[in-house]
């Protein structure tokens, strides 16, 4: 079965500084992960996904993850935040346990930024 | 193309009451699924579907029913709606592992 932690609730940092959200997950199978966006009172927005090819995946707005088979980790790095990064993050993983692609969700991370 | 789009955007229903709720996608996706989002929970899986005529349980699909007759579309039913049932509704489309959310449906239930 396929599971996801994000291990810290809520992680506030200054502007300008790196923002670091962390992601474990178990996987039976290869599986995908993505990172996911979610700003105040709106939808999900895909930050960017791994699906086996380069370890390291850039998504938008200069936002990278590192996918570590051998940590089973797969957590979301900014080298500098900026004010209209104050989101939730989820991070979430896909396999073909069931057959079929059944993401499961982590419980989310509030990123809190401070001018 | 409109995407995934979510009808209505917000509800207000009385304890008992039925509704349903339709999720559209204009990108011919095989995978859909509706998700609930509460406060602390991120989002829990209430029913999917991996093509028309198909549906499956997820995680959370007690109170709930969902059909999908056409390919583009997918339903949420609430036959009997409860507190319990206060939520923000997101409905998802994927053509295999990456999904693709509609903007949410906010139901509130007195």
């Amino acid at each position: 079965a396929q599971s996801v932690t994000q291990l810290d609730s809520h992680v506030s940092v200054s502007e300008g500084t790196p923002v670091l959200l962390r992601c474990n997950y178990s996987s039976s199978y290869s599986p995908s992960l993505f990172w996911y966006v979610q700003h105040p009172n709106k939808g999900l927005q895909l930050l960017l996904k791994y699906t086996s090819a380069a370890t390291l995946v850039k998504g938008i707005n200069g936002f990278e993850a590192e996918f570590k088979k051998s940590e089973t980790s797969f957590h979301l790095t900014k080298p500098s935040a900026h004010m209209s990064d104050a989101a939730e993050y989820f991070c979430v993983v896909s396999d073909l346990t069931r057959g079929s692609y059944i993401p499961t969700f982590g419980r989310g991370t509030s990123l809190i930024v401070h001018p | 193309n409109a995407g995934v789009t979510q009808t209505p955007k917000f509800r207000v229903l009385k304890t008992g009451q039925s509704m349903t709720l339709l999720c559209a996608q204009d990108m011919n996706h095989e995978y859909m699924y509706w998700y609930r989002q509460d406060p602390g929970m991120g989002l829990r899986l209430i029913h999917y579907s991996v093509g028309e005529g198909t549906t499956a349980k997820g995680e959370v699909p007690d109170g709930y029913n969902v059909s999908r007759l056409k390919k583009q579309n997918f339903l949420l039913g609430l036959e009997s709606a409860a507190p319990s049932q206060t939520s923000v509704y997101f409905c998802a489309s994927s053509p295999g592992n990456t999904q693709y959310f509609g903007p949410g449906t906010r139901l509130t239930v007195l």
